[in-house]
């Protein structure tokens, strides 16, 4: 059963903490995003990542970092997290360079306060 | 860069009424358009998609029709039933954006009442 996870659901940080989003996947996909969802936005690409230590940045990348050491791995880093990252980010990963469909995660909703 | 447009934010219908959800598109070059489905409280998970070589896909009560002179594209759910409430994204992808890297629209919530 082909699976995207994403750890941990629900974060709650205050404002200057550092924040690690984990994203996992099973199916050997080359390709993973990190998105975030605001209402009324849509999603908002922040990062690719065609395959490890090969990233990206996406539409929004100011204030976020990532790291992927390895295939079915992909983190996303928030250094001193600021209150309009409060959001829901998604993973997401894709089976090769081209494009294909997106399996995404269930998501991790994040309240900077 | 691309920019996708979702035409409705909030369509509500009738069960058994079709239900369509109009996006447009800027890029010319865009050749992909996939649909993804978010129940509420959930993740996306992909639905439909077409490509610029064709104007029109069907997977059972799901249409997709593609008018590139027009860049737009829509999404048609036939014989609703109350768990095709959702919202709804469109996107697009061109092939100068390297890697499956899509552009979403601002998604539209559905909900089929009965």
């Amino acid at each position: 059963d082909m699976k995207v996870t994403q750890m941990p659901r629900y974060l709650i940080k205050r404002m200057g903490e550092n924040v690690l989003l984990e994203c996992g996947q099973d199916m050997s996909h080359e390709t993973m995003y990190w998105y975030r969802q605001d209402p009324g936005l849509g999603l908002q690409l922040i990062y690719i990542s065609y395959d490890v230590d090969s990233n990206s940045e996406g539409d929004i990348p100011k204030g976020y970092r990532v790291s992927r050491k390895k295939r079915e791995h992909f983190s996303l880093i928030l250094d001193s997290a600021k209150t309009n990252q409060t959001s829901v980010y998604f993973c997401a990963s894709s089976p090769g360079q081209k494009r294909d469909t997106q399996y995404f995660g269930p998501g991790t909703r994040l309240l900077v306060l | 860069g691309e920019k996708v447009e979702q035409h409705e934010s909030t369509l509500s219908v009738r069960e058994g009424d079709s239900a369509v959800i109009n996006c447009t598109y800027t890029d010319t070059a865009s050749s992909y358009f996939p649909w993804y489905k978010q129940e509420a409280g959930k993740s996306l998970h992909f639905v439909i998609d077409i490509r610029s070589n064709v104007d029109r896909k069907q997977s059972q009560r799901l249409i997709v029709l593609l008018d590139k002179k027009a860049k737009r594209f829509s999404l048609h759910i036939t014989a609703t039933q109350p768990e095709d409430s959702a919202i709804y994204f469109c996107a697009a992808s061109t092939p100068s954006s390297s890697f499956s890297k899509l552009v979403f629209g601002q998604g539209t919530s559905l909900s089929v009442v009965p």
